[in-house]
């Protein structure tokens, strides 16, 4: 498979805490990107990173890319309850399709 | 939000008959994604349009077809729906494929008896 696959599958944290999630991929990609879903809703976009970038960052996020070792993370600082939801990163492996992983589901407790 | 709408948003059908559910965007951006979403697979795509009459298959396609004779719209259709089909279908569009943002619709909830 292509897909990215998140790692873990599920975190519970603290609110105020920092959560760390990675994803992991199998071959050379044109950019990686990072959606957010709320339980029940559709996706929602948070970050995109080209392959030739090392880090981006969007207020409380940083995503991170790393080629060499086919993998990316995303760091949300300070988190809150409203942070609750499942992250998936999605690859890009040409100019058309996107392969989404399997999710990391994210638990913020207040 | 992106100017997406899904319909139905919630479906119950029976083994056998078709169903075709609807994509609909005021954006004109030239590419629309169909996706279903289960339990433990993530988002598979199931075909994607690059333009109007331009289609292909993602990784799930068998047992589904599109269509897309005009931009805005973008029909998927199961000719004779089977059990496990039943998933949460979403429908998303791009102005530049894969090297652009994706922006998904709230989803269509399809239960196949």
């Amino acid at each position: 498979s292509q897909q990215g696959e998140e790692d873990p599958q599920a975190l519970s944290i603290q609110e105020g805490e920092n959560a760390t999630m990675n994803c992991s991929y199998k071959t050379s990609i044109n950019n990686l990107q990072w959606y957010r879903q709320n339980s029940g809703r559709g996706l929602v976009h948070l970050i995109l990173i080209r392959s030739n970038e090392r880090e981006k960052h969007s207020g409380r996020l940083r995503v991170t890319l790393d080629t060499s070792k086919k993998s990316s993370s995303l760091l949300i600082t300070a988190s809150r309850a409203a942070d609750t939801a499942s992250y998936f990163c999605a690859t890009a492996f040409n100019f058309n399709k996107f392969y989404f992983g399997s999710g990391t589901k994210l638990n913020v407790k207040p | 939000d992106a100017g997406i709408t899904q319909s139905p948003r919630h479906k119950v059908t029976e083994t056998g008959t078709p169903v075709t559910l609807r994509c609909h965007q005021t954006e004109n951006h030239r590419y629309m994604y169909w996706y279903r979403q289960d339990p433990g697979h993530g988002l598979r795509l199931i075909h994607y349009s690059y333009g109007v009459k331009d289609t292909d298959k993602g990784e799930v396609s068998d047992g589904y077809s599109v269509s897309r004779s005009k931009t805005e719209d973008f029909l998927l259709t199961l000719e004779s729906a089977t059990s496990s089909q039943t998933s949460v279908y979403f429908c998303a569009i791009s102005e530049g494929g894969s090297q652009e943002t994706q922006y998904f619709g709230p989803g269509t909830r399809l239960l196949v008896l």
